[in-house]
């Protein structure tokens, strides 16, 4: 069973470019999360998705980010006109539907792709 | 509301002696607790969880926590260091019923002498 694959694994690009982050969540999972992490810091969560819902966007910036989660392909975080802050590592987790235990599961992360804004 | 407070930003001991990696926390709701480990531009593994369990968890490659709620506490622990446990850390809280709130620890890094 692969685990969550996140591509690219390394992204560069320049001021006021757009980013497109993919997540492939594992095998069964229908639950995807992003989380940013900057360097020296922990993870902050920015948004939750089941397929084509949008669960939790509390932790995404108002403007210029937005994610989805198509019924078919992968979770897509986008990043619209970069700047030099959105340099970070981004980083997806999946989780099968919450089983009947408070519906808290544990999440599988991906190795990230890390976002360099020049 | 909820919140997680990592002690120590980073913690060296020697290969061999113990680890212990302190985490408090607060949370209005009954939390679920987690740590992860996340090695150098590695994502990040679970090690272990507790969810109104067992107070005492067992994790992977010899860690344990306890979940202690006088004291908010749930710090991670090992008997005996090796060098490949260097790595930085995450304590994480969770809400357990209804909706998502998951909240990551700044992260203590570990450093382990030969």
């Amino acid at each position: 069973n692969a685990g969550v694959m996140q591509n690219p694994r390394h992204l560069v690009r320049r001021r006021g470019q757009e980013a497109r982050l993919r997540c492939s969540p594992m095998k069964g999972h229908s639950h995807v999360y992003w989380y940013r992490q900057l360097p020296e810091e922990g993870l902050k969560f920015m948004v939750y998705l089941q397929k084509e819902n949008i669960i939790d966007e509390s932790g995404m910036p108002k403007e210029r980010f937005s994610a989805e989660f198509p019924k078919e392909g992968p979770s897509i975080l986008r990043i619209q006109q970069v700047v030099r802050g959105d340099s970070a590592a981004y980083f997806c987790a999946s989780s099968p539907i919450p089983r009947d235990t408070g519906g808290v599961d544990e999440q599988y992360f991906g190795p990230g792709t890390r976002l360099t804004v020049t | 509301a909820q919140s997680v407070t990592q002690l120590d930003s980073h913690v060296s001991v020697s290969e061999g002696t113990p680890v212990l990696l302190r985490c408090n926390y607060s949370s209005s709701y009954s939390p679920s607790l987690f740590w992860y480990v996340q090695h150098p531009n590695k994502g990040l593994q679970l090690l272990l969880k507790y969810t109104s369990a067992a107070t005492l968890v067992k994790g992977i490659n010899g860690f344990e926590a306890e979940f202690k709620k006088s004291e908010t506490s749930f710090h991670l622990t090992k008997p005996s260091a090796h060098m490949s446990d260097a790595a930085e850390y995450f304590c994480v809280v969770r809400r357990n019923t209804g909706g998502f709130k998951t909240i990551f620890g700044a992260g203590t890094r570990l450093f382990v002498k030969a």
